[in-house]
């Protein structure tokens, strides 16, 4: 079992360009969600997918969305970059809900906006 | 409590010393609290799901409790080892949630 596998694990872009990140739950999982991890502080939900739609989203503008395919991998779109959007991106997924069972995290996507 | 806190921010342990160390959180609509270990260019993995008041659980040398009545659980590493060094996550989620809200974490650093 692969387990929850992101793409790219490091990027660069220049502020005012768009960013997709990629997630590939682990096997048996139908849902996916999104965390954003700021240095020094902990992940903050951006949103979650199930069954191919956004079922919660956190304090995130526009700017973030997503989009879950029907082999329940899912892509995070972030539009017009902001320096402060520089951050670890990680993917969780899970069987159903989070609320009484464990979420599997990928290692994340590096972010760097320069 | 608005949020979830944990404390301390880090710490040091001598390898073969016990720890524990706290997690804070909204007691209202309570549904479960989730602990997970960080190492270092890993991903975050889950060590605990509790969800009943009084809940304790183990792995390992690694044991957990749950009070839901006054929002905090404890995370205790008895006899630590070099590779106990982590973040250690907490993260409470309520009956009207499918998210998770995260403490800023511990970061525990055992030195041998």
């Amino acid at each position: 079992d692969a387990g929850v596998t992101q793409s790219p694990t490091h990027l660069i872009k220049t502020r005012g360009q768009q960013v997709t990140l990629r997630c590939s739950p682990k096997s048996g999982h139908d849902t996916v969600s999104w965390y954003q991890q700021a240095l020094g502080q902990g992940p903050q939900f951006i949103f979650q997918y199930y069954e191919e739609e956004e079922r919660q989203r956190g304090n995130f503008p526009d700017r973030f969305s997503g989009h879950q395919f029907p082999n329940y991998s899912s892509e995070l779109n972030v539009n017009a970059l902001l320096l402060g959007d520089s951050a670890l991106y990680l993917c969780a997924s899970s069987w159903g809900t989070f609320l009484n069972t464990e979420a599997f995290f990928g290692q994340g996507t590096r972010l760097t906006v320069v | 409590i608005l949020n979830v806190e944990q404390s301390p921010q880090s710490l040091h342990v001598q390898e073969g010393d016990s720890t524990n160390f706290t997690c804070s959180f909204p007691s209202s609509n309570f549904y479960a609290l989730h602990w997970y270990r960080w190492e270092t260019a890993k991903s975050p993995e889950a060590l605990f799901v509790m969800t009943l008041n009084g809940d304790e659980k183990k792995k390992g040398r690694i044991s957990a409790t749950l009070n839901t009545k006054e929002g905090y659980s404890y995370l205790y590493i008895k006899g630590s080892q070099p590779e106990d060094s982590a973040t250690y996550l907490c993260a409470y989620t309520t009956i009207n949630d499918y998210k998770l809200s995260f403490g800023a974490g511990t970061t525990v650093t055992v030195r041998a």
